[in-house]
């Protein structure tokens, strides 16, 4: 099986910086990604992270050590509308695809 | 439009029932998901299908079942035999089997209430 594990909730101030960390023990791994979903709504694919390294996307950043079992997503400059829950996720060969989710991080954005 | 469709949004069912959740995509992809998620928790895989005719269990699997007849469909039924299955259902696909980037796409969810 595998063990996605990520903190539950964070709290920033409108304008800063946060880092969801998210760490994971499986084999066969294949690939990680983040999902953003706001309340009662579908989750949105942010991005994906297969070698080592950091991706980023506008204000938004992965981040993937593999041989730790490591990523984080980081979000700059917050905004108000990034109040939300962000998935981890991983998917891996030995399971033919499977691709099963963290708890999520709820993150909060203060004014 | 492409995209993937899941209907009802809205579903009420009677204790002992056994209801239908339909999931429809025209992405042609081979990959499709069924995730069951509770108020202020994470998505939990009930069933996983890569290939028409062929479909695996995932973690909270009883209680479930699933048909994939063709590749645009994955339905999923509720049964009676599920004790609390009042939740957030929501369907995924994907192009790949495990390779590659496989992005995973939603529907927008059916929001099942037992009454």
């Amino acid at each position: 099986g595998q063990n996605i594990d990520q903190p539950t909730e964070m709290t920033a101030t409108e304008g800063a910086i946060v880092q969801i960390n998210c760490t994971y023990q499986t084999s066969g791994f294949n690939g990680l990604f983040w999902y953003q979903q706001h309340a009662g709504e579908a989750p949105t694919f942010l991005s994906y992270n297969v070698l080592d390294g950091l991706e980023e996307k506008g204000r938004f950043s992965s981040f993937l050590s593999r041989s730790k079992g490591y990523s984080y997503l980081l979000l700059k400059e917050l905004q108000m509308k990034d109040s939300a829950s962000y998935l981890c996720a991983v998917i891996t060969t030995d399971s033919w695809g499977k691709l099963q989710f963290g708890a999520g991080t709820q993150v909060v954005v203060t004014p | 439009d492409g995209g993937i469709t899941q209907s009802p949004k809205y579903l009420f069912r009677k204790e002992g029932q056994n209801v239908t959740l339909s999931c429809e995509q025209n992405l042609n992809h081979d990959a499709m998901y069924w995730y069951r998620q509770d108020p202020g928790q994470g998505l939990r895989l009930i069933y996983y299908s890569q290939i028409v005719n062929d479909f695996q269990k995932g973690d909270i699997a009883e209680g479930y079942s699933v048909s994939r007849e063709k590749k645009e469909s994955f339905p999923l039924t509720v049964t009676s035999a599920q004790k609390n299955p009042t939740a957030f259902y929501l369907c995924a696909s994907s192009s790949g089997t495990g390779g590659g980037n496989t992005e995973a796409f939603f529907g927008q969810g059916t929001r099942l209430t037992v009454v």
